[in-house]
């Protein structure tokens, strides 16, 4: 399993990004993939998960209405898009693969991506 | 919202002795638990499931129990390599999915 997120970088409070996760060595239609954050010397925040098939979401009330995760699984591919970013937003983002197969549920997480660095500074 | 609390917030063992952290549920989240590791610079590692099963490849010295509330993982004879920080996660009542602060076991 690999998992490699990108898109990140500096912004100003208020602006937009979208980061992205390119998934390979399982089959990322039938799974089921979460965002999970990390402020810089801080814990873990889960933040949002996505059926396999895209056709449910949920996510933390910290970014419910400014973030919004989606997946193309002809690209293998998972999405973060981020917008009204806060300074408070600032950390590492990145994306997880659920850990049962075919699972509607979130439950835990089996592999990880290293991240991308999100700063939101003015 | 479930909140989980780890204790301690830093444990610092010997390499060969064991390590007891402790992880407590604001509420019952049955055993839908998780612990994961994570070394300075690198992605976590899930380490026990359902509260005490071991994930894949995970050595025997890792043990997790409990249920209900209060959770423990236990490393039998530490070797180098476990010096490191502990995260716990419920998944019994979501959204949201909710981690510990963590806890760092770091070098005697």
């Amino acid at each position: 399993v690999q998992l490699v997120e990108s898109g990140g970088g500096v912004v100003q409070p208020g602006e937009s990004l979208r980061l992205s996760c390119a998934a390979s060595g399982f089959t990322f239609s039938k799974y089921g993939m979460h965002w999970v954050r990390q402020a810089p010397g801080k814990g873990l925040e889960w933040l949002a998960f996505i059926r396999y098939d895209g056709g449910i979401e949920y996510s933390a009330d910290s970014v419910k209405g400014r973030f919004t995760v989606s997946r193309d699984n002809s690209k293998n591919t998972l999405y973060l898009q981020m917008n009204s970013l806060r300074v408070d937003d600032t950390a590492i983002y990145s994306c997880a693969k659920e850990h049962f197969y075919g699972s509607g549920s979130p439950y835990f997480f089996d592999s990880w991506g290293q991240g991308t660095l999100v700063t939101v500074s003015s | 919202e479930i909140v989980m609390t780890q204790s301690p917030a830093t444990l610092s063992v010997s390499p060969g002795d064991s390590a007891t952290l402790s992880c407590r549920a604001s509420q019952s989240v049955s055993s839908s638990l998780a612990w994961y590791q994570q070394k300075p610079n690198q992605a976590p590692r899930l380490l026990i499931y359902d509260a005490s099963t071991r994930a894949t490849d995970i050595p025997a010295r890792f043990s997790g129990s409990g249920s209900g509330t209060d959770f423990t993982l236990t490393i039998s004879s530490l070797q180098s390599e476990d010096f490191a920080v502990y995260y716990c996660q419920q998944y019994h009542n979501w959204p949201p999915l909710t981690f510990g602060g963590g806890t760092k076991v770091e070098m005697k």
